[in-house]
This record gives C-alpha cells, sequence and structure tokens, in this order.
C-alpha cells in the first residue's frame, strides 16, 4: 500500500484567491491523480500529475484554473486558482500502484476540504 | 466505455442485521471491481477487490463481493452490520489502464 498526506486538511478562503494543496507519498509511485469531491456527491477526477510533463486534464477542467506540478515521484500539487463559491470541494490525492499484470489499486489521500466565501 | 451503478443512494439496516449494497458494471471486457469505504471527514479506503480471479472476493472487516458476470453485478455484502459500518461506500470500475471510475456512492446507515 501506500500512505499519502495532504496539507492544508481544510481552509476558508476569499473569492478571487488562490490555494494550492500538497499532496505527499510515502513511496515512489507511478501515477498520481487529483479528485473533486463536491458536497454530497461522487469523486471526479480533475486530472492525472504526470511527473516531468504537463498533467492530463478531464473534460471540463482546464490547466489555467487547475495548475498542477508533479517534480518527482512522491509528490504533487494542485492550486485552485482564482476562487469562486462553486469552488467549494473536498480535493482528494491519489497514488496508483500496479499489483499484478494489468491491475492497479489507488491509495488516498484523506482530503483537503475547502471552503470559498 | 467502462461504468459503475449504484442502485441505492441511501440503506438502513439496524445493528447485527445483514448489509447488502447493491452495484451493477458496465465493461466491454473483463472488468477490475472496487469497493471504497469513506467515513464522515476521512479519506477512503479499499474494502476489496476483484480482478478476474476468484468471483467471490473477501475483504476487510467482515466484507465480500460476489461478481456475477451474468447480472452484471458486484454487490457488496456483510452477515452482520455493526455500528461503525455508517459510512459512504464506493462501487469502482477501472476503466482503461489507469482511470478509476466511481459510482455516486451509497450511504449506509446503522440503527441502533
Amino acid at each position: 500500500s501506500a500512505v499519502i498526506s495532504q496539507k492544508p486538511s481544510r481552509d476558508i478562503c476569499q473569492r478571487g484567491t488562490s490555494l494550492t494543496i500538497q499532496c505527499q507519498v510515502d513511496s515512489q509511485v507511478t501515477m498520481m491523480f487529483w479528485y473533486r469531491q463536491q458536497p454530497g456527491q461522487s469523486l471526479t477526477l480533475i486530472a492525472t500529475a504526470n511527473q516531468g510533463s504537463e498533467a492530463t486534464y478531464e473534460s471540463g477542467f482546464v490547466i489555467d484554473k487547475f495548475p498542477i506540478s508533479r517534480p518527482n515521484l512522491t509528490f504533487s500539487t494542485l492550486t485552485v486558482s482564482n476562487m469562486s463559491p462553486e469552488d467549494s470541494s473536498i480535493y482528494l490525492c491519489s497514488a496508483q500502484r500496479g499489483t499484478g499484470i494489468g491491475v492497479y489499486e489507488q491509495y488516498f489521500g484523506p482530503g483537503t476540504r475547502l471552503t470559498v466565501t | 466505455a467502462q461504468s459503475v451503478t449504484q442502485l441505492d443512494s441511501h440503506v438502513s439496516v439496524s445493528e447485527g442485521t445483514p448489509v447488502l449494497l447493491r452495484c451493477n458494471y458496465s465493461s466491454s471486457y473483463s472488468p477490475s471491481l472496487f469497493w471504497y469505504v469513506q467515513h464522515p471527514n476521512k479519506g477512503l479506503q479499499l474494502l476489496l477487490k476483484y480482478t478476474s480471479a476468484a468471483t467471490l472476493v473477501k475483504g476487510i472487516n467482515g466484507f465480500e463481493a460476489e461478481f456475477k458476470k451474468s447480472e452484471t453485478s458486484f454487490h457488496l455484502t456483510k452477515p452482520s452490520a455493526h455500528m461503525s459500518d455508517a459510512a459512504e461506500y464506493f462501487c469502482v470500475v477501472l476503466g482503461g489502464t489507469y482511470k478509476y471510475i466511481f459510482g455516486t456512492g451509497t450511504r449506509l446507515k446503522v440503527l441502533a
């Protein structure tokens, strides 16, 4: 398995500002991901954080709004830019590890609860 | 394309009675399926996974799930609910080589 930590665990921010969330994995992993979980809803994949190259964004998410960095195999950041109240969500980081041929497991951080006022 | 449908958004059971959380999947090939649990204000924890080995999969905390290809189902069960089982449960299918596709979740309530 992998142990994942996120900072901050929660924050309250004013609209128009930006927040950077950090994600640290306790061991090297090939793939890291960022998800959003809006209140009372399921998880939606924002992007895949690629080490050494630009992140791969899902439909509906853009780099200008959610810039992502991944400087090495254990660390990634997600920035929520120019925030509005609609960005109030839990943001989760995950790391994936292969457990067999064509088999992968994802491990999740505790999440960052963001409230935008 | 792969997808999962969780048939119940809320399930309530009494403590000590069986739990059944339903999940149907859609996949063009043999899927990898997972169940995760999310306790309030906590991250997601893997309960169990199916990866084309045994169709009856045993997980942590007494949970198990049975893969039924004929019914395209992967229902989660537990013989006897405990108060600590109250949480949100997500059925997940592995789409493509790495992308997780989450169901909408089932909130389990356990009554004393």
